[in-house]
């Protein structure tokens, strides 16, 4: 089983505040990455899929970076607002994982107005 | 479109009673997956499918069995509940052009078995 590591498991942050979280994987047989967001009572929702190392997105406040040398991606939120709060998901797919997508436990933000 | 649509919202059931969780989709995804949400524990993959016939099991399928006669359905049988499968599940389908394809997810169904 692929081992996806999201770090920190959560935090707090002010509404203005600036925040970036982890999402670490075996750099292998690597061949996606996901990152979504779970707001609470619906249901996940895709921000960002990323393959190529050195690869950036961009969402609004929202952006991600993608190390798959090293194994890892960066989730940035700038200028966090209290709609911001959520827990964000990262999941990965290898080349042996034959279809199947495995997710780290995620981050959850809380943004305090 | 209505997107994945899953059936009950909530369900309780009593240790060794059998049910299906429905799940449909109105995009033509080819690939349909079921998936557990624990306290604690990341989304854990039960069974998926890669098209109509074709399904596969997951992390976790024990107690679980699937079948996928058509494209836009995708249900999920619990054969005899037992409370370890207490959890919130959630269906989730993608497009079958690649792995880069993000997943659209159904609402849940928050399970609870006595």
């Amino acid at each position: 089983i692929l081992n996806v590591e999201q770090s920190p498991q959560s935090l707090h942050v002010q509404e203005g505040d600036s925040t970036n979280f982890t999402c670490s994987f075996p750099s292998s047989n690597f061949y996606a990455l996901h990152w979504y967001r779970w707001e609470t009572a619906k249901s996940p929702e895709a921000l960002f899929v990323m393959t190529l190392n050195g690869d950036e997105k961009k969402k609004g406040r929202i952006s991600a970076t993608l190390n798959t040398k090293e194994g890892y991606s960066y989730l940035y939120i700038k200028g966090s607002q209290p709609e911001d709060s959520a827990t964000y998901l990262c999941a990965v797919y290898d080349r042996g994982s034959n279809y199947k997508l495995t997710f780290g436990k995620g981050t959850l933000l809380t943004v305090n107005p | 479109n209505a997107g994945v649509t899953q059936t009950p919202k909530f369900q309780v059931l009593k240790t060794g009673q059998s049910m299906t969780l429905q799940c449909a989709q109105d995009m033509n995804h080819e690939y349909m997956s079921w998936y557990r949400q624990d306290p604690g524990m990341g989304l854990r993959l039960i069974h998926y499918s890669v098209g109509a016939g074709i399904t596969d099991q997951g992390e976790v399928p024990n107690g679980y069995n699937v079948s996928r006669s058509t494209t836009e359905d995708f249900p999920l049988r619990l054969l005899s509940a037992a409370p370890s499968q207490t959890s919130v599940y959630f269906c989730a389908s993608r497009t079958g052009q690649g792995l880069d394809s993000p997943l659209h997810f159904g609402n849940g169904t928050r399970l609870t078995v006595t």
